[in-house]
C-alpha cells in the first residue's frame, strides 16, 4: 500500500476555500485515492474518490496530476461544520481489505 | 436501511475479561472491517473480511478474534481484555462495487479497559 503524507492541522476562516494536499510518492498503477471526513464521537465518512484528473461532487473536489504522487482535496466555501478531520488513502482495486488511514489532517474553521 | 450498527455502544470491562463486539449491515455488502481509533490517532485496521467465510489480518490483530457470522455480521471478540485496548472500535462495509472505494462506516463501541 502507498503510504500517504499530510499535514497535522490547517486552519481557516469561514467562506474560504480549504485545500489539503496529500503527497503518497508510491502510489501503485491500480490505486485510487479516496478522501474521508471524520467528526468528534463519530466514525469517518466517505468523501470523494478519485484516480487522475479533476473529480468534482457536491461537497468536495479533487485533484490528481499526472504524475499521481499528490492530490489535493478541495473544499469551497467552508463553514464552521466542515471543522473535522480529513484523511487520505491510497487504495488498491486488487485488495478488498488493504485501507490504511493515516493521521488525517484536523481542518479548524472559524468566524 | 440502517447503514452498520454495532454493539454495545459503551462498555468497560476489567483487565483479563472477555467480549464480544457486534457488527451488522443491510446493505448486502460483501466486505467488513474492523477498526480501531486511539485518541488523537488516525484508524487501524484489525481484521477484515473481504467477503463471506474469509477473513484476514490486517495492521493490528494481536489480542483480537473475528467470526464474520454470515453476510450481514462481522463480529470482533477480546479474548483478554487489557488496557492498551482501550479505544473506540469502529465497523465498515463496503460495496461489492470493485472500483467503489466507500466504506460505510458504524457509529462505533466505546471501550474502557481497567
Amino acid at each position: 500500500l502507498a503510504k500517504t503524507t499530510q499535514p497535522i492541522s490547517m486552519d481557516s476562516y469561514e467562506g474560504q476555500e480549504v485545500n489539503i494536499t496529500c503527497s503518497h510518492n508510491n502510489i501503485a498503477t491500480n490505486d485510487y485515492i479516496t478522501w474521508y471526513q471524520q467528526f468528534p464521537s463519530q466514525g469517518p465518512r466517505f468523501i470523494i474518490q478519485g484516480y487522475k484528473t479533476k473529480v468534482t461532487n457536491e461537497v468536495a473536489s479533487l485533484f490528481i496530476p499526472a504524475d499521481r504522487k499528490s492530490s489535493t482535496l478541495s473544499l469551497p466555501r467552508v463553514s464552521l461544520s466542515d471543522t473535522a478531520v480529513y484523511y487520505c488513502l491510497a487504495s488498491s482495486s486488487d485488495s478488498w481489505g488493504k485501507f490504511q488511514f493515516g493521521a488525517g489532517t484536523q481542518v479548524v474553521v472559524t468566524p | 436501511n440502517a447503514g452498520v450498527t454495532q454493539t454495545p455502544k459503551f462498555q468497560v470491562l476489567k483487565t483479563g475479561q472477555s467480549m464480544t463486539l457486534q457488527c451488522a449491515q443491510d446493505m448486502n455488502h460483501n466486505s467488513m472491517y474492523w477498526y480501531r481509533q486511539d485518541p488523537g490517532m488516525g484508524l487501524r485496521l484489525i481484521y477484515y473480511s473481504a467477503s463471506e467465510g474469509t477473513t484476514d489480518k490486517g495492521e493490528v490483530p494481536n489480542g483480537y478474534n473475528v467470526s464474520r457470522l454470515n453476510k450481514r455480521e462481522f463480529s470482533l471478540r477480546l479474548e483478554s481484555a487489557a488496557p492498551s485496548q482501550t479505544s473506540v472500535y469502529f465497523c465498515a462495509s463496503r460495496s461489492p462495487d470493485r472500483n467503489a472505494y466507500e466504506q460505510y462506516f458504524g457509529p462505533g463501541t466505546r471501550l474502557t479497559v481497567t
